[in-house]
């Protein structure tokens, strides 16, 4: 079993529809993290938090760290939203950074 | 401000060669890590270095791979010997700090793409 599972895997969605991603996390961290990756392109850093909510123009980062889990919402969502959202987390022992296997995302017009 | 840069952005090498990966970190920052991403699969953790020091390499390969940050230019990621199953997007990473305990979040390269003929 993975150390942070996410859900959906593939998600499609209309233009201006509301989206959110799931993340649950089996390991003791210090803080997560959701990337954004485009189609043979980098890793851009979304959010980094380790308590409540974050809020970063249309998009919003929750985590409940008791129930060990995150959700990222796309509101007002945008073709050039699509691609692969990953979540990881830090770990608050040793050094490890463990990645989900990432829910990629089509906002079709 | 420059951010990571890795080079190069695809590297093709045919099985028994070596394949030499680099990444210079954002300007300030002392912190390197490389992460493996094989096709279809998720990130996976390599080696966590700091100026000189490897400080966790517990997801390294035990043979063939190597990691280093010189006091001088950038980090290195060496594959000797590369096989088929190498063929990866090899991503860096750098922070100031160490990590989310320092408040600090990683900021990640382009990636190189490795392919092996």
């Amino acid at each position: 079993k993975n150390e942070v599972e996410q859900s959906p895997q593939n998600l499609t969605a209309q233009e201006g529809e509301f989206i959110t991603i799931n993340c649950s996390y089996s390991v003791g961290i210090s803080a997560l993290h959701w990337l954004q990756q485009h189609p043979g392109g980098g890793i851009v850093s979304l959010f980094m938090l380790s308590s409540g909510k974050k809020k970063h123009g249309r998009l919003i980062a929750t985590i409940n760290i008791q129930e060990k889990h995150s959700s990222l919402h796309i509101t007002a969502s945008h073709p050039r939203d699509s691609a692969v959202y990953i979540c990881a987390v830090d770990s608050n022992t040793g050094n490890q950074f463990y990645f989900g296997t990432g829910t990629s995302l089509t906002v079709i017009p | 401000n420059a951010g990571v840069m890795q080079n190069p952005r695809h590297l093709v090498r045919r099985r028994g060669q070596e394949a030499r990966l680099r990444c210079s970190p954002m300007k300030g920052h002392s912190h390197v890590y490389w992460y493996r991403q094989l096709p279809e699969e998720g990130l996976k953790f390599m080696v966590y270095l700091q100026k000189e020091n490897i400080i966790d390499e517990s997801g390294m390969p035990k043979e063939r791979f190597s990691a280093e940050f010189p006091k001088e230019g950038p980090s290195i990621l060496r594959i000797q010997q590369v096989v088929r199953g190498d063929s990866a997007a090899y991503f860096c990473a750098s922070s100031p700090l160490r990590g989310a305990r320092n408040g600090q979040p990683q900021h990640f390269g382009d990636g190189t793409r490795l392919s092996i003929l």
